[in-house]
């Protein structure tokens, strides 16, 4: 596609449910990014993939979250057990090689736990 | 701890001026650096990027990088109505080899 597609754009979903995120980069780019940004806040890093291969998933939260991509495209990010901390935009953005190319994202994912 | 450093503004500027936004970064082998614009409720998205000294100028933006003093600028000519947005400043990670630091944004009101 032509730029980085994220689903759904809009979650609702009550604590204790489990979601899923999904993200679509641009083609042929193989370094995919996850952050997250509470409302007023800045962007906090999650998660980062090199093809399928996820060498930095330090910046998730907790255990409760976690990530995996195939085919080194589409990138799935899954939330089990949802909690009120949840809630907030989850963004997906890629580059075309990683190191510290252009970053480009998607519209977002918001996500509200009730 | 790395740091990228942008005031938060409200930064004020009329119409038709130059609206000039800071960024300064903590780590003296940072080696990219990158402007992205957000608008309220909306993903940021990428303005410039910059990876050598001096100035780079693109439309109505230009980016001017100052390694020695360790700060990055954001000048827009001409400023629109439409430039209002947070604007944040972002810059490699030198321990990472794919890793931002991104400053907390500056947030623009370009008055009519």
């Amino acid at each position: 596609g032509a730029g980085v597609s994220q689903s759904p754009s809009n979650k609702v979903t009550e604590k204790g449910k489990d979601v899923e995120l999904r993200c679509d980069p641009i083609s042929g780019h193989t370094a995919l990014y996850w952050y997250r940004q509470s409302l007023g806040q800045g962007l906090e890093f999650l998660i980062y993939f090199q093809g399928n291969s996820a060498p930095d998933k330090s910046g998730l939260p907790s255990d409760r979250f976690s990530a995996e991509r195939t085919g080194g495209s589409v990138s799935t990010l899954t939330i089990q057990r949802t909690q009120q901390e949840d809630s907030a935009v989850y963004l997906c953005a890629s580059s075309k090689t990683g190191g510290w190319q252009p970053q480009h994202f998607g519209d977002g994912t918001r996500l509200s736990i009730l | 701890q790395k740091e990228v450093e942008q005031n938060s503004g409200p930064l004020s500027v009329p119409e038709g001026a130059i609206a000039s936004l800071n960024c300064t970064y903590s780590d003296r082998g940072s080696q990219s650096f990158f402007w992205y614009r957000q608008y309220s409720g909306k993903s940021p998205e990428l303005i410039m990027f910059i990876y050598s000294n001096g100035d780079k100028e693109d439309g109505r933006f230009t980016a001017q990088l100052n390694k020695a003093s360790q700060y990055v600028s954001l000048l827009i000519r001409d400023s629109q109505p439409s430039d209002s947005a947070t604007y944040l400043c972002a810059v490699n990670n030198v321990d990472s080899n794919y890793q931002l630091i991104w400053g907390a944004g500056t947030k623009l009101i370009i008055k009519p």
